[in-house]
């Protein structure tokens, strides 16, 4: 009964690599959020999708290509992996796109490039 | 864009004792949240608060819109309330929340 999954929890991979994280929700909610987490603690969005469409996209490089095939998903495919890139990355999602909602996080994929 | 500031960074307690958490922010917001990142490293909303008071428990938050605060109390601390608490806020309209970067609170036994 989990309300936001993500796969896999831990990645581990070597620098120039390509990986994608997946997100699901079962809540019913519109939007769905990616955001970094870095060593230091810091949270940032990323990304946004209200009903599969791009709401935000914050100055993210790239190599970075959030993808949601339906409302209840989206992922995250990283390309060229970078030492820079290692961090937790969470998943949210919101029932509307207008902010004035609650927000519920994911577990965290923690991802280490070597 | 919208700045956050949370305090203390660093907050040690020992268990029984109740605490006072701050967020200020720069700018009026259409939504505030206050999230307990457990030492798992598990975001848990603790609430949704723009405005107003509110109480969970052992738990309140109040946020003075007006003066662009918002403070969450932690009465009769337990050693499982350690963790850090972000307060992060939107004044976009379009759900882009900005973080504080968190009070780290440790309960001891």
């Amino acid at each position: 009964d989990t309300a936001v999954s993500q796969t896999p929890k831990y990645l581990v991979t070597q620098m120039g690599n390509d990986k994608s994280i997946k997100c699901e929700q079962n809540l019913g909610h519109d939007t769905m959020y990616w955001y970094k987490q870095d060593s230091k603690k810091f949270l940032k969005i990323m990304f946004s999708y209200n009903n599969k469409e791009l709401i935000i996209n914050e100055t993210v490089p790239n190599r970075f290509s959030p993808k949601s095939p339906d409302k209840a998903h989206l992922n995250l495919h990283i390309n060229s992996l970078e030492l820079g890139d290692s961090a937790v990355y969470f998943c949210a999602s919101s029932p509307r796109a207008t902010g004035t909602d609650t927000q519920y996080f994911g577990p965290g994929t923690r991802l280490t490039v070597l | 864009g919208i700045q956050v500031e949370q305090s203390p960074p660093d907050l040690i307690l020992q268990e029984g004792a109740n605490s006072t958490l701050r967020c200020n922010f720069s700018d009026s917001v259409n939504n505030l949240q206050w999230f307990h990142q457990n030492p798992w490293g598990q975001l848990i909303n603790l609430f949704y608060i723009p405005s107003g008071t509110k109480q969970n428990g052992r738990l309140s938050a109040t946020t003075v819109a007006t003066e662009r605060y918002s403070l969450l109390y932690i009465s009769s601390s337990q050693t499982t309330d350690s963790g850090v608490y972000f307060c992060a806020v939107d004044n976009t309209n379009a759900g882009k929340s900005t973080f504080g970067d968190g009070t780290t609170l440790t309960v001891k036994p």
